[in-house]
C-alpha cells in the first residue's frame, strides 16, 4: 500500500520561508513524477509544482514561479517543497500527489498525502 | 485551459441517478480526470482519461466524454458518495481543476 506523509506546515509571517516534506512508502519512489496541490480553506484545488521521478525536469504554476522550488531526494523517497517570500494567498492545505504513471509527467494523481496546513499571517 | 463544471451543487437522495459535467475552455482529447473529496480528507482518484475506472472504485461510477464536454455519472447514489468532486484536465506537466461540484443529502 502506498503511503504518502506530508510535514513541515505551520504559521508563517508573510515574506517569510518554509520548507515541506512528504515522505513515501509502500512504492518505487523514483520510479512515479510527484507534484504538490493546494487547497485553500473552503475552496478548491490547485496545482503548485511537479518534479520527474529523476528529478531532472521540474515545473509550476505562475502563481509560485520564483518563490517555490520543488526537489526530491530518490535514496531518502522524500519529495520537498522550498516556499521563500511566502504571501497571505499561499494560505492552504497542501498535499503532495503521486503520478499514476512510470512514463513523463505521470497523468492523473492515483495517491495522496494526508495535507500540512500553511497559514501565513502576521 | 480553463475547467468549467456543472452545477456547482446538487441535491440527490440515495438511489438517484447524478449526473457531473465537466467542460473544457478548448479540446483536451481525453486527459481528463475526475476525483471525489470528502470533508478534511484528500481527493481520491475515481476515473482518468476520461473514462477509465481507477482500481478498487465501484462500478456505479462511470466517466464519458472527450473534447470539451465530459460527465461524471454515478448510476445509484450511495450514502457513502456525498462529497464534492472535481474534474481535472491533465497534459504533460499541465494540471488544471474544476471548482468542483458538491453532491448533497436531498
Amino acid at each position: 500500500e502506498v503511503q504518502l506523509s506530508e510535514s513541515g506546515g505551520g504559521l508563517v509571517q508573510p515574506g517569510g520561508s518554509l520548507r515541506l516534506s512528504c515522505v513515501a512508502s509502500g512504492v518505487s519512489f523514483a520510479t512515479y513524477a510527484m507534484s504538490w496541490v493546494r487547497q485553500t480553506p473552503g475552496k478548491g484545488l490547485e496545482w503548485v509544482a511537479g518534479i520527474s521521478g529523476s528529478g531532472d525536469n521540474t515545473y509550476y504554476a505562475d502563481s509560485v514561479k520564483g518563490r517555490f522550488t520543488i526537489s526530491r531526494d530518490n535514496s531518502k523517497d522524500t519529495l520537498y517543497l522550498q516556499m521563500n517570500s511566502l504571501r497571505g494567498e499561499d494560505t492552504a492545505v497542501y498535499y503532495c500527489a503521486k503520478g499514476r504513471l512510470t512514463w513523463g509527467s505521470g497523468g492523473a494523481f492515483d495517491d495522496w498525502g494526508q495535507g500540512t496546513l500553511v497559514t501565513v499571517s502576521s | 485551459t480553463q475547467m468549467t463544471q456543472s452545477p456547482s451543487t446538487l441535491s440527490a437522495s440515495v438511489g438517484d441517478r447524478v449526473i457531473i459535467t465537466c467542460r473544457a475552455s478548448e479540446s483536451i482529447d481525453s486527459w481528463l480526470a475526475w476525483y471525489q473529496q470528502k470533508p478534511g480528507k484528500a481527493p481520491q482518484l475515481l476515473i482518468y482519461q476520461a473514462s477509465n475506472l481507477e482500481s478498487g472504485v465501484p462500478s456505479r461510477f462511470s466517466g464519458s466524454g472527450s473534447g470539451t464536454e465530459f460527465t461524471l455519472t454515478i448510476s445509484s447514489l450511495q450514502p457513502d458518495d456525498f462529497a464534492t468532486y472535481y474534474c481535472q484536465h491533465y497534459n504533460g506537466m499541465f494540471f488544471s481543476f474544476g471548482p468542483g461540484t458538491t453532491v448533497d443529502i436531498k
